[in-house]
């Protein structure tokens, strides 16, 4: 148990639709960090949030935003959904940016419809 | 520019010592991350290299030649629970891991 949470856990939609994903970190972590892991494919950055603020972005694409919370909660919004969206979404944190050690959460499966 | 090479399969057999090379192009290099995923999983951290050399811990070492741009994931005493997917993740001067396709591990008995 990497100690980050993500809900939900799975999410079935259909194209169109906007959902919402949540990560917790882990207790102390200021960073959060966001991946889109496709099948069979590696992982894609989408973007990071150091407390509370932006400070990186990968390949987001522009439906897609994200924040973080005063309580460092951080969620993913994914809006105008495509079938090319179906994908594992992973959260993961760090104490602090730019290291190379991260936690990952357990991931949120999503599938469109 | 940035580009990283791995093997995408290596199979071994138990007991085997197995060896993930990497070779990346990153601008404004920190260092070298490992990660672990088995399948539906999520990634784990293994190892993270700075400095050149090698890093031990466990069965699993890692090495770092920045000069090269290589490194690599040394594996030792499979089991057959070391099959997964394995990623070598550089950080550059955006200070963001960069995750490849990943090296899929199989561990035959």
């Amino acid at each position: 148990d990497s100690g980050v949470t993500q809900t939900p856990k799975h999410l079935i939609t259909a194209t169109g639709q906007r959902v919402t994903l949540r990560c917790s970190p882990r207790s102390g972590d200021l960073s959060v960090y966001w991946y889109q892991q496709s099948l069979d494919q590696g992982l894609q950055f989408l973007i990071q949030y150091y407390n509370g603020e932006e400070r990186a972005k990968g390949n987001i694409l522009e439906r897609f935003s994200a924040q973080q919370f005063p309580d460092l909660h951080s969620e993913l919004n994914l809006s105008s959904l495509e079938l090319g969206d179906s994908a594992l979404y992973f959260c993961a944190s760090s104490s602090r940016t730019g290291t190379g050690t991260q936690y990952f959460g357990p991931g949120t499966r999503l599938l469109v419809l | 520019g940035q580009s990283l090479e791995q093997p995408s399969e290596v199979t071994a057999v138990e007991g085997a010592i197995v060896q993930i090379n990497c070779t990346y192009q990153t601008s404004g290099f920190y260092g070298l991350s490992w990660y672990q995923q088995h399948d539906g999983g999520a990634p784990t951290f293994l190892s993270y290299n700075a400095l050149d050399g090698l890093e031990e811990t466990g069965r699993f070492s890692s090495f770092l030649s920045r000069s090269d741009s290589y490194g690599y994931l040394l594996l030792q005493e499979l089991q057959m629970k070391d099959s997964a997917s394995y990623f070598c993740a550089p950080s550059g001067s955006a200070r963001q891991l960069t995750f490849g396709s990943g090296t899929q591990l199989t561990v035959l008995p």
